[in-house]
Protein backbone atom coordinates (compact mmCIF):
# COMPACT_ATOMS: atom_id res chain seq x y z
CA UNK A 1 0.00 0.00 0.00
CA UNK A 2 0.83 3.92 0.18
CA UNK A 3 1.68 3.83 -3.72
CA UNK A 4 2.58 7.57 -5.05
CA UNK A 5 3.36 7.73 -8.78
CA UNK A 6 5.45 10.52 -10.44
CA UNK A 7 5.07 11.11 -14.81
CA UNK A 8 6.98 11.94 -16.08
CA UNK A 9 10.24 10.32 -14.84
CA UNK A 10 12.58 12.32 -16.74
CA UNK A 11 11.82 15.48 -19.18
CA UNK A 12 13.89 17.81 -21.11
CA UNK A 13 12.42 20.77 -22.13
CA UNK A 14 14.12 23.87 -23.80
CA UNK A 15 14.81 27.34 -21.79
CA UNK A 16 11.41 29.07 -22.02
CA UNK A 17 8.90 26.59 -22.30
CA UNK A 18 6.68 25.40 -19.82
CA UNK A 19 6.39 21.41 -18.20
CA UNK A 20 3.97 20.15 -16.16
CA UNK A 21 4.85 16.90 -13.77
CA UNK A 22 1.89 14.78 -12.70
CA UNK A 23 1.83 13.45 -8.80
CA UNK A 24 -0.77 10.34 -8.24
CA UNK A 25 -1.39 8.55 -5.05
CA UNK A 26 -2.41 4.78 -6.41
CA UNK A 27 -4.11 2.94 -3.72
CA UNK A 28 -5.02 5.81 -0.92
CA UNK A 29 -6.22 9.50 -0.66
CA UNK A 30 -3.92 12.04 -0.84
CA UNK A 31 -5.96 14.98 1.25
CA UNK A 32 -2.01 16.94 1.48
CA UNK A 33 0.34 16.82 -1.36
CA UNK A 34 3.98 18.00 -1.17
CA UNK A 35 6.34 19.39 -3.90
CA UNK A 36 10.20 19.08 -2.82
CA UNK A 37 13.05 20.09 -4.75
CA UNK A 38 16.78 17.81 -4.64
CA UNK A 39 19.65 19.18 -6.58
CA UNK A 40 22.33 16.50 -6.71
CA UNK A 41 24.06 15.31 -3.59
CA UNK A 42 21.87 17.82 -1.36
CA UNK A 43 18.93 17.35 0.87
CA UNK A 44 15.14 17.95 0.03
CA UNK A 45 13.60 21.44 -0.29
CA UNK A 46 10.38 21.60 0.68
CA UNK A 47 8.55 23.97 -2.72
CA UNK A 48 4.79 23.86 -1.29
CA UNK A 49 2.21 22.03 0.21
CA UNK A 50 -1.44 21.18 -1.37
CA UNK A 51 -4.44 20.17 0.26
CA UNK A 52 -6.71 19.15 -2.20
CA UNK A 53 -9.56 21.67 -3.76
CA UNK A 54 -7.51 24.63 -1.97
CA UNK A 55 -4.61 26.84 -3.44
CA UNK A 56 -1.07 25.77 -2.51
CA UNK A 57 0.92 27.19 0.42
CA UNK A 58 4.37 27.61 -1.03
CA UNK A 59 7.80 28.05 0.84
CA UNK A 60 9.46 31.30 1.20
CA UNK A 61 11.50 32.11 -1.56
CA UNK A 62 9.65 29.93 -4.26
CA UNK A 63 8.07 31.62 -6.49
CA UNK A 64 4.14 31.13 -7.18
CA UNK A 65 3.77 32.20 -10.54
CA UNK A 66 6.89 30.06 -11.83
CA UNK A 67 6.00 26.85 -10.19
CA UNK A 68 1.44 26.47 -10.59
CA UNK A 69 0.69 23.82 -8.34
CA UNK A 70 -2.77 22.40 -8.67
CA UNK A 71 -4.65 19.55 -6.12
CA UNK A 72 -7.52 18.65 -8.25
CA UNK A 73 -8.31 15.58 -6.87
CA UNK A 74 -7.47 13.32 -3.93
CA UNK A 75 -5.37 11.17 -6.26
CA UNK A 76 -3.85 13.83 -8.52
CA UNK A 77 -1.68 16.74 -8.08
CA UNK A 78 0.45 18.54 -10.86
CA UNK A 79 4.13 21.13 -10.88
CA UNK A 80 3.69 23.28 -13.90
CA UNK A 81 7.36 24.81 -14.47
CA UNK A 82 6.44 27.85 -16.81
CA UNK A 83 9.24 29.75 -18.75
CA UNK A 84 11.78 27.04 -17.26
CA UNK A 85 15.35 28.35 -17.30
CA UNK A 86 18.33 25.89 -16.91
CA UNK A 87 18.98 26.94 -13.17
CA UNK A 88 15.14 24.93 -12.66
CA UNK A 89 16.96 21.78 -13.92
CA UNK A 90 16.69 19.53 -10.66
CA UNK A 91 14.90 16.16 -9.08
CA UNK A 92 11.63 17.46 -8.20
CA UNK A 93 10.00 14.85 -5.81
CA UNK A 94 6.33 14.86 -4.57
CA UNK A 95 4.69 12.93 -1.81
CA UNK A 96 1.07 12.63 -0.64
CA UNK A 97 -0.43 11.89 2.51
CA UNK A 98 -4.04 10.89 3.93
CA UNK A 99 -5.93 11.70 6.78
CA UNK A 100 -5.91 8.85 8.36
CA UNK A 101 -2.01 9.21 9.19
CA UNK A 102 -1.21 12.82 8.18
CA UNK A 103 2.51 12.57 9.60
CA UNK A 104 3.29 9.95 7.05
CA UNK A 105 4.49 11.09 3.95
CA UNK A 106 4.90 8.41 1.07
CA UNK A 107 7.01 9.66 -2.07
CA UNK A 108 6.81 9.66 -5.50
CA UNK A 109 10.27 8.51 -7.41
CA UNK A 110 10.63 11.98 -8.74
CA UNK A 111 10.91 13.32 -11.72
CA UNK A 112 14.46 14.42 -13.29
CA UNK A 113 14.18 17.58 -15.14
CA UNK A 114 16.85 19.33 -17.48
CA UNK A 115 16.45 22.67 -19.30
CA UNK A 116 18.25 23.03 -22.21
CA UNK B 1 11.08 27.50 11.43
CA UNK B 2 12.46 23.78 12.31
CA UNK B 3 16.35 23.21 11.72
CA UNK B 4 17.70 19.80 11.29
CA UNK B 5 21.60 19.33 11.47
CA UNK B 6 22.17 15.48 10.48
CA UNK B 7 25.78 13.73 11.33
CA UNK B 8 28.04 11.96 10.24
CA UNK B 9 27.71 13.38 6.45
CA UNK B 10 29.05 10.11 4.98
CA UNK B 11 29.61 6.66 6.68
CA UNK B 12 31.41 3.91 5.57
CA UNK B 13 31.19 0.53 7.70
CA UNK B 14 32.38 -3.14 6.99
CA UNK B 15 29.47 -5.92 6.18
CA UNK B 16 27.94 -7.03 9.15
CA UNK B 17 28.85 -4.02 11.62
CA UNK B 18 26.62 -1.51 12.69
CA UNK B 19 25.67 1.88 11.75
CA UNK B 20 24.39 4.86 13.69
CA UNK B 21 23.22 7.77 12.24
CA UNK B 22 22.73 10.69 14.07
CA UNK B 23 19.87 13.67 14.00
CA UNK B 24 19.31 17.21 16.32
CA UNK B 25 16.67 19.51 15.70
CA UNK B 26 15.52 22.87 17.02
CA UNK B 27 11.73 23.47 17.42
CA UNK B 28 10.43 21.45 20.37
CA UNK B 29 7.12 21.27 18.66
CA UNK B 30 8.00 19.07 16.26
CA UNK B 31 6.21 15.18 17.44
CA UNK B 32 7.30 13.10 14.72
CA UNK B 33 10.61 12.10 13.16
CA UNK B 34 10.95 9.58 10.25
CA UNK B 35 13.93 8.44 8.11
CA UNK B 36 13.99 8.12 4.26
CA UNK B 37 16.33 5.67 2.55
CA UNK B 38 16.73 7.35 -1.15
CA UNK B 39 18.57 5.00 -3.90
CA UNK B 40 20.47 6.96 -6.26
CA UNK B 41 18.15 8.67 -9.11
CA UNK B 42 15.23 7.13 -6.86
CA UNK B 43 12.26 9.26 -4.57
CA UNK B 44 12.94 9.01 -0.73
CA UNK B 45 11.48 5.42 1.29
CA UNK B 46 10.12 5.88 4.40
CA UNK B 47 12.55 2.90 6.57
CA UNK B 48 10.94 3.99 10.43
CA UNK B 49 9.24 6.84 12.47
CA UNK B 50 9.29 7.78 15.68
CA UNK B 51 6.66 9.74 17.54
CA UNK B 52 7.27 11.87 20.74
CA UNK B 53 5.24 9.78 22.73
CA UNK B 54 7.68 7.64 22.13
CA UNK B 55 11.61 6.83 23.19
CA UNK B 56 12.37 4.12 21.14
CA UNK B 57 10.69 1.61 18.07
CA UNK B 58 12.54 -1.26 16.09
CA UNK B 59 12.17 -3.11 13.29
CA UNK B 60 14.01 -6.33 12.63
CA UNK B 61 17.76 -4.51 11.78
CA UNK B 62 16.98 -1.02 12.34
CA UNK B 63 16.23 1.15 15.33
CA UNK B 64 15.53 4.79 16.35
CA UNK B 65 15.26 6.22 19.40
CA UNK B 66 14.28 9.46 20.56
CA UNK B 67 15.41 12.28 23.50
CA UNK B 68 12.79 15.18 23.28
CA UNK B 69 14.56 16.76 25.86
CA UNK B 70 17.89 17.20 24.53
CA UNK B 71 16.27 17.16 20.86
CA UNK B 72 18.02 14.14 19.26
CA UNK B 73 17.48 11.01 17.38
CA UNK B 74 18.96 8.51 16.14
CA UNK B 75 18.68 5.58 13.43
CA UNK B 76 20.76 2.14 14.22
CA UNK B 77 21.35 -0.34 11.17
CA UNK B 78 22.71 -3.80 13.07
CA UNK B 79 23.89 -6.72 10.57
CA UNK B 80 24.49 -4.17 7.57
CA UNK B 81 24.52 -5.95 4.30
CA UNK B 82 25.56 -4.31 0.80
CA UNK B 83 22.28 -3.43 0.33
CA UNK B 84 21.61 -0.78 2.72
CA UNK B 85 24.25 1.20 1.07
CA UNK B 86 22.55 4.24 0.17
CA UNK B 87 21.71 7.83 1.59
CA UNK B 88 19.63 8.33 4.65
CA UNK B 89 17.64 11.44 5.51
CA UNK B 90 16.44 12.21 8.82
CA UNK B 91 13.54 14.18 9.19
CA UNK B 92 11.34 16.54 11.85
CA UNK B 93 7.70 18.50 12.21
CA UNK B 94 4.54 17.29 12.27
CA UNK B 95 2.52 17.43 8.99
CA UNK B 96 4.69 19.52 7.34
CA UNK B 97 8.76 18.21 7.56
CA UNK B 98 12.18 19.41 7.74
CA UNK B 99 15.30 17.44 6.40
CA UNK B 100 18.48 16.81 7.69
CA UNK B 101 21.50 16.89 4.81
CA UNK B 102 21.49 13.08 4.32
CA UNK B 103 23.96 10.75 5.56
CA UNK B 104 25.97 8.32 2.61
CA UNK B 105 26.18 5.24 4.11
CA UNK B 106 28.39 2.52 2.33
CA UNK B 107 28.41 -0.82 2.98
CA UNK B 108 32.04 -3.06 2.54
CA UNK B 109 31.61 -6.43 1.28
Amino acid sequence: GAVVSQHPSRVICKSGTSVKIECRSLDFQATTMFWYRQFPKQSLMLMATSNEGSKATYEQGVEKDKFLINHASLTLSTLTVTSAHPEDSSFYICSASSSTSPYEQYFGPGTRLTVT
Amino acid sequence: GENVEQHPSTLSVQEGDSAVIKCTYSDSASNYFPWYKQELGKGPQLIIDIRSNVGEKKDQRIAVTLNKTAKHFSLHITETQPEDSAVYFCAAGDYKLSFGAGTTVTVRA
